[in-house]
């Protein structure tokens, strides 16, 4: 298995039922998130990014929150499917001196039961 | 998929000896990064490239040396490897430095250090 995987936060979902995945980011001048999914052996497979100037964004499928008062974002899928499992993680981009500073959150597995 | 190959994908070696590992992409992107993924820890940034010729170091970069050469390939060299190296190391991309770009990921080098 995935040594990464191991001690993360675990969310179990019945397969067909919506799964809503948390992320706290640490910094209100990030401008740019992203949401990434790794699956076992495989590296991060972008999914969904939304901007600072947005608060929701669509995909097929996914939805991102983003609720900058309390510096959160959400992932949600609905419908999960058992090739929805994998870990998410969620990354904040900010501007740093000459570049952009982009943080990668530890991530959630997320389980989803046949 | 973004044209990113890792390799080799997996390693086994000894304490004190060189290691090498190769990132190769066919997208043409400007900017390439190598980050190491540890349990308990979000990818960490070891080094990335804006540009033929042009590196600049991340947030873990001791022990660790890069090159570029030609914009399809970066190398990341452990002079002397040391256990705390173990890891998984990823290879990533983008077209811009970021803000409003994702990095796509390569599947990533298993390294063990013995």
């Amino acid at each position: 298995g995935e040594s990464v995987g191991l001690h993360l936060p675990t969310l179990s979902v019945q397969e067909g039922d919506n799964s809503i995945i948390n992320c706290a980011y640490s910094n209100s001048a990030s401008d740019y998130f992203i949401w990434y999914k790794q699956e076992s052996g495989k590296g991060p497979q972008f999914i969904i990014d939304i901007r600072s100037n947005m608060d929701k964004r669509q995909g097929q499928r996914v939805t991102v929150l983003l609720n900058k008062t309390v510096k959160h974002l959400s992932l949600q899928i609905a419908a999960t499917q058992p090739g929805d499992s994998a870990v998410y993680f969620c990354a904040e981009n900010f501007p740093a001196l000459g570049y952009q500073k982009v943080t990668f959150g530890t991530g959630t597995k997320l389980q989803v039961i046949p | 998929d973004a044209g990113i190959t890792q390799s080799p994908r997996h390693k086994v070696t000894e304490t004190g000896t060189p290691v090498t590992l190769r990132c190769h992409q066919t997208e043409n992107h400007r900017y390439m990064y190598w980050y190491r993924q540890d349990p308990g820890h979000g990818l960490r940034l070891i080094h990335y490239s804006y540009g033929v010729k042009d590196t600049d170091k991340g947030e873990v970069s001791d022990g660790y040396s890069v090159s570029r050469s030609k914009t399809e390939d970066f190398l990341l060299t452990l002079e002397s490897a040391t256990s705390s190296q173990t890891s998984v190391y990823f290879c990533a991309i983008s077209e811009n430095r970021g803000g409003n770009q994702p990095q796509h990921f390569g599947d990533g080098t298993r390294l063990s250090i013995l």
